[in-house]
């Protein structure tokens, strides 16, 4: 059963501090790992995407590892602020229909207090 | 900001009632997505579309139907409204393509979200 579990459920940190949000799936055939950044009551926003062959991706102050023989992902917030307050999600997508099926983990809820 | 937009972003109803989640993409993109989301739970897909014509259930069984007459246009129907319809509906859109090509990555872009209670 393709699946995607990430952890922890939530977080709270302060201002400045740095956190590693962590991504285990087990979906197959594998095309492409995303993180999303859903904001209270708003739609998910894409910060990065990852294919097969590769193991690493910034956007800004936001770094995402893949481990594809492992099959885990990390997404490190450095130097946070409060506006990072909001779910993390991790979503997988294979490689094995038409569709491009995306499977979603269930976020981590992430709050950031000054 | 992706331009796919969805109204009424907050709908408060009472049993019974029929009622239209709409969607709508200026991005000419021929895939479109329903989604449904609980607070602190995965989101579920209901419904998608390959194109004008084209609709197909999704993972999750529900009782709302979709229509594609136009590319840009998505709307969502609950024909009798029930409290167990209470959750997050989103709409979301990703270019055609076929599978290995580049829009294969299946990029999906998400509307804001329609928060629906059914009293």
């Amino acid at each position: 059963k393709n699946q995607v579990e990430q952890s922890p459920q939530s977080l709270i940190i302060l201002e400045g501090k740095n956190c590693t949000l962590q991504c285990n799936y087990t979906v197959s055939p594998f095309s492409n790992l995303r993180w999303y950044k859903q904001d209270t009551g708003r739609g998910p926003v894409s910060l990065t995407i990852m294919t097969f062959s590769e193991n690493t991706k910034s956007n800004g102050r936001y770094t995402a590892t893949l481990d594809a023989d492992t099959k885990q992902s990390s997404l490190h917030i450095t130097a946070s602020q409060l506006s990072d307050s909001a779910s993390y999600i991790c979503v997988v997508s294979d490689r094995g229909s038409t569709l491009g099926r995306l499977y979603f983990g269930r976020g981590t809820q992430l709050t950031v207090w000054p | 900001e992706a331009d796919i937009y969805q109204t009424p972003r907050y709908l408060v109803i009472g049993t019974g009632k029929k009622i239209t989640l709409e969607c709508s993409q200026t991005m000419g993109h021929d895939k479109m997505y329903w989604y449904q989301q609980d607070p602190g739970m995965e989101l579920h897909l209901i419904h998608y579309s390959y194109g004008v014509n084209s609709t197909e259930k999704g993972d999750l069984s529900s009782e709302s139907t979709v229509s594609r007459i136009r590319t840009e246009h998505f709307p969502l129907t609950l024909e009798s409204a029930r409290p167990s319809h209470t959750s997050q509906y989103l709409c979301a859109s990703s270019i055609g393509g076929s599978s290995g090509s580049r829009s294969s990555y299946n990029e999906q872009f998400f509307g804001p979200g329609t928060r629906l209670t059914v009293l």
